[in-house]
């Protein structure tokens, strides 16, 4: 099974809003609502943000929101805050029964 | 409140088998969820590795099934990680997580433990 595809990097300054893409196929993304995102600062293990492509579990603020239309699923984070620089992954059940991760997003805030 | 704990060597020597325990407390692993290994190397992204259910059922990453061994302890409440015949590529930190069921996500996880594969 081949990494679910992410931009390297996204950037914006505080208070904009950026998104980030995550694009599989139809045997992951495209077949399933089951795609979650994971922020992870530097140095911490990651932690669950959004959850069935547009769910934010408690505690999440609501400036993160999700997407997905076709093989193609979206992060967006509005009202860019200092503490949202971190690098994001995104996550999908497959058909094959397993899970596949995106190759990770760098966000940096201006 | 659930929270995992990783717990092994931190250094294997090539062609060995890494060895590790996630140690579950604030719940049972007998609870309705799966429980995953996720591993991510220096620098680079993540990696799932496998699942398991508190009934033994497992499902591995393609890539890495003919080497892969997860297994459960439900008296320790506690499931393990074998990874047979490393290499340098092996290196990672190495991550448990727990699997919600009803959405696929992994909602709960390890704080992760390093692993290098090194003479």
């Amino acid at each position: 099974q081949s990494a679910l595809t992410q931009p390297p990097s996204v950037s914006g300054s505080p208070g904009q809003s950026v998104t980030i893409s995550c694009t599989g196929t139809s045997s992951d993304v495209g077949s399933y609502n089951r795609v979650s995102w994971y922020q992870q600062p530097p140095g911490t293990a990651p932690k669950l943000m959004i959850y069935e492509v547009s769910n934010r579990p408690s505690g999440v603020p609501d400036r993160f929101s999700g997407s997905k239309s076709g093989n193609t699923a979206s992060l967006t984070i509005s009202g860019l805050q200092a503490e949202d620089e971190a690098d994001y992954y995104c996550s999908s059940y497959t058909s094959s029964s397993t899970y596949v991760f995106g190759g990770g997003t760098k966000l940096t805030v201006l | 409140q659930v929270q995992l704990q990783e717990s092994g060597p931190g250094l294997v020597k090539p062609s060995g088998t890494l060895s590790l325990t996630c140690a579950v407390s604030g719940g049972s692993i007998s609870s309705s969820n799966w429980w995953s290994w996720v591993r991510q190397p220096p620098g680079k992204g993540l990696e799932w590795i496998g699942e398991i259910y508190h009934s033994g059922s497992t499902n591995y990453n393609p890539s890495l099934k003919s080497r892969v061994t997860i297994s459960v302890d439900k008296s320790k409440n506690q499931f393990s990680l074998k990874l047979s015949s490393v290499t340098a590529a092996d290196t990672a930190v190495y991550y448990c997580a727990r699997i919600v069921v009803s959405y696929d996500a992994f909602d709960i996880w390890g704080q992760g433990t390093m692993v290098t594969v090194s003479s």
